[in-house]
C-alpha cells in the first residue's frame, strides 16, 4: 500500500532563505510523485511532478524537486524564498501498478515566509 | 477555460438534512474525485469515477453516495447530514489513458459545508 509522510506540518523561513520541504513514500511499485500547491481559499494547483527519467523536476513558481529511490524521498526546494510563496503545500503518490491514477495525500505543510 | 466548477461555493445545513454538491469539467477527462479536507489530514477520498455511468468507493465513503451520469458531471451527495461532515470538499479530475498515465488532478475551488 502507498502511503506519504511530510515531514512537519509547519515550517517558516525569511523572505530570500531556502524552501525545504520534505516528503517520504512508501510504495510496492514504481511511484509517480507530485507536489501541489493550495493558496488560501482556491484548490490544489499541480507543482511539479516525476514519473520516469530525469531524478530532478523543475517545476512553476521556481520550486525543483528531486526523486531519491534509495532514500524513498521527493523533497520539494526553493533556493529564496518570497512573500507570495506562503501557502500549503502537498506531496502526492500514485500507484504505476494501478495506472496511476489513484493519488495519496500527505497531510500538507504550511509554508510561512516571514519579511 | 474553466476547468473545474463546483457548486455551491458554500452551504450551512442542519442535521438530517440533505443536498446534493454538483462538479463540472470542460477538459473532456475520464477520471473524476471527490475529496473531503480536514485539517492535518490532507485530502480523503470519498468516491471516485473511472467514466461516465461508474463510480467506485474510495477511502472514507460512509454517509455519501455519487452519480456520474454525464461524462462531464460528478455529483456527490449526502443524503442525511451530520457533524462530522462538516469540511471542505474538492472535486478533481484528471486524463487517464494507457500511455499517459500519472497525469495530475485539476481541482476545483472547494465547497465550504458546515453541519449545524
Amino acid at each position: 500500500a502507498q502511503s506519504v509522510t511530510q515531514l512537519g506540518s509547519h515550517v517558516s523561513v525569511s523572505e530570500g532563505a531556502l524552501v525545504l520541504l520534505r516528503c517520504n513514500y512508501s510504495s510496492s511499485v514504481p511511484p509517480y510523485l507530485f507536489w501541489y500547491v493550495q493558496y488560501p481559499n482556491q484548490g490544489l494547483q499541480l507543482l511539479l511532478k516525476y514519473t520516469t527519467g530525469a531524478t530532478l523536476v523543475k517545476g512553476i513558481n521556481g520550486f525543483e524537486a528531486e526523486f531519491k529511490k534509495s532514500e524513498t524521498s521527493f523533497h520539494l526546494t526553493k533556493p529564496s524564498a518570497h512573500m507570495s510563496d506562503a501557502a500549503e503545500y502537498f506531496c502526492a503518490v500514485s500507484d504505476t501498478g494501478t495506472g496511476g491514477f489513484k493519488t495519496i495525500f500527505g497531510a500538507g505543510t504550511r509554508l510561512f515566509v516571514k519579511a | 477555460n474553466a476547468g473545474v466548477t463546483q457548486t455551491p461555493k458554500f452551504r450551512v445545513l442542519k442535521t438530517g438534512q440533505s443536498m446534493t454538491l454538483l462538479c463540472a469539467q470542460d477538459m473532456n477527462h475520464e477520471y473524476m474525485y471527490w475529496y473531503r479536507q480536514d485539517p492535518g489530514m490532507g485530502l480523503r477520498l470519498i468516491h471516485y469515477s473511472v467514466g461516465e455511468g461508474t463510480t467506485a468507493k474510495g477511502e472514507v465513503p460512509d454517509g455519501y453516495n455519487v452519480s456520474r451520469l454525464k461524462k462531464q458531471n460528478f455529483l456527490l451527495g449526502l443524503e442525511s447530514a451530520a457533524p462530522s461532515q462538516t469540511s471542505v470538499y474538492f472535486c478533481a479530475s484528471s486524463y487517464s489513458k494507457s500511455g499517459t498515465w500519472g497525469q495530475p488532478q485539476h481541482f476545483g475551488d472547494g465547497t465550504r459545508l458546515s453541519i449545524l
